[in-house]
């Protein structure tokens, strides 16, 4: 089973609305990435949590707040976002240690601020 | 200069026909991963096939195939008897390093059409 889950599929939200965002996954994977991507683009990697611990932040603004409660769940809080951050947001998971570090991704939520 | 070069744009293929979407990676690393990602208009990234650096043979998956030239820093994708289904987005991209969570960088992508 290489499942990764997101929720919700779509949000719409106003500049000043605090929302989350949800991915869940229970392949026993211990490295959770989330990624940005704008229409006819490739994803661009926003951060990465290896081992529940925040390993890598792109410079990503500090309206987007990534958190990992345990090792099968990742959110990222989004508070006072601009019209520009409409996009689709992929949440990917993969083994970490050992394997070859394939990410398996999520089918994506995908964001409109208003 | 980019890492992952993709330069087909776009292409449009005949339904059974075989398709190469090609390839070109950038890294002076020895240790590295290359992967294709499928994504339909539905938004998902579907992961279809990897290919180690020290890996000798070309990597298979059922109609997916990698045509692995390390030389020449080439990982085409090659698949066989294309079907209407295979129309999407289709996204080389490599992971560099030994570390399994480091990022991986993606190309800009080749939109595929099957045409019936």
């Amino acid at each position: 089973d290489t499942e990764v889950t997101q929720t919700p599929k779509h949000l719409v939200m106003g500049m000043t609305n605090k929302k989350s965002l949800k991915c869940e996954q229970h392949m026993g994977h211990r490295a959770m990435y989330w990624y940005k991507q704008k229409a006819k683009k490739p994803p661009e990697l926003m951060f990465v949590y290896s081992y529940e611990k925040l390993s890598i932040n792109e410079s990503v603004p500090s309206r987007f707040s990534p958190e990992c409660p345990n090792s099968s769940l990742l959110n990222l809080h989004l508070h006072a976002l601009q019209p520009e951050d409409s996009a689709l947001y992929l949440c990917a998971s993969s083994l970490n240690s050992v394997g070859d570090g394939t990410q398996y991704f999520g089918p994506g939520t995908r964001l409109t601020v208003l | 200069a980019q890492k992952i070069t993709q330069t087909q744009p776009g292409m449009f293929v005949q339904e059974k026909e075989a398709v190469t979407l090609d390839c070109t990676y950038d890294t002076s690393d020895q240790s590295y991963g290359l992967f294709w990602y499928k994504q339909p208009s539905s938004g998902e990234m579907i992961f279809l096939i990897y290919q180690g650096s020290y890996d000798e043979q070309n990597a298979t998956e059922g109609r997916y195939s990698l045509n692995f030239q390390k030389a020449r820093k080439s990982a085409n994708l090659v698949i066989s008897a294309s079907q209407l289904g295979d129309s999407a987005m289709y996204f080389c991209a490599m992971r560099e390093g030994r570390r399994r969570d480091d990022k991986i960088i993606f190309g800009k992508g080749t939109r595929l059409h099957i045409l019936p």
